[in-house]
């Protein structure tokens, strides 16, 4: 059981590159999301996923595409890089409903340069 | 709509004091109260959960809906204790999401 697997783990872009960073999960956890971490920020939701074919903006969409074609996979795609993206981006999963815990990635560290 | 608060950017103790890091949150409902830990360069961790009402690691945090706070507090610090602390809410119309505050970086010096 490896819990949420992000890959990879460095990342260093140039300005207009597209780019994937790959997000699975091995606990059949229907809901998935995208986080970006940025200092005096916290975290932020990018994308998120209630389930297999089906997805929905978070606070901070612009600049990302994603899509969820099977329960395991939530893949983040980048597809102009701008040196604004470069952040610490995390990819959690968690069972559906309230009191179930959300588990996070070991978060993938992308610099647009 | 629902902010997080956490008015401390960083948070230097001596080892063996008392910390407490505050976290304010506004939400029109009943949300559920996290504090997530995270060392250097790892991944976000569970520390507490309002609901469990439990210790972990010598941490404690209580809701307090009047005042919408939920402080993290340890009586005495360890140097294990240096690291990035966030508070976070998930609404009960959104289990998958958290909305987290800015995060709170303890130093524990000896």
């Amino acid at each position: 059981n490896a819990g949420v697997t992000q890959t990879p783990k460095f990342q260093v872009l140039k300005t207009g590159q597209s780019m994937t960073l790959q997000c699975a999960q091995d606990m059949n956890h229907e809901y998935m999301s995208w986080y970006r971490q940025d200092p005096g920020m916290g975290l932020r939701l990018i994308h998120y996923s209630v389930g297999a074919g089906i997805t929905d903006q978070g606070e901070v969409p612009n600049g990302y595409n994603v899509s969820r074609s099977t329960t395991e996979d939530f893949p983040l795609r980048l597809l102009s890089a701008a040196p604004s993206q470069t952040s610490v981006y995390f990819c959690a999963s968690s069972p559906t409903g309230l009191g179930n815990t959300i588990y996070f990635g070991e978060g993938s560290w992308l610099t647009v340069v | 709509a629902q902010r997080v608060t956490q008015p401390e950017k960083l948070l230097s103790v001596f080892k063996g004091a008392p910390v407490e890091l505050k976290c304010n949150y506004s939400y029109s409902g009943s949300p559920e109260l996290f504090w997530y830990v995270q060392y250097s360069r790892q991944r976000l961790q569970l520390l507490l959960r309002h609901i469990s009402r439990e210790s972990i690691k010598g941490f404690t945090a209580d809701l307090n809906k009047g005042e919408t706070s939920f402080h993290l507090k340890k009586p005495f610090a360890q140097e294990e204790d240096s690291a990035m602390y966030y508070c976070a809410l998930r609404g009960t119309d959104s289990w998958g999401k958290l909305q987290f505050g800015a995060g709170t970086q303890v130093v524990v010096t000896p």
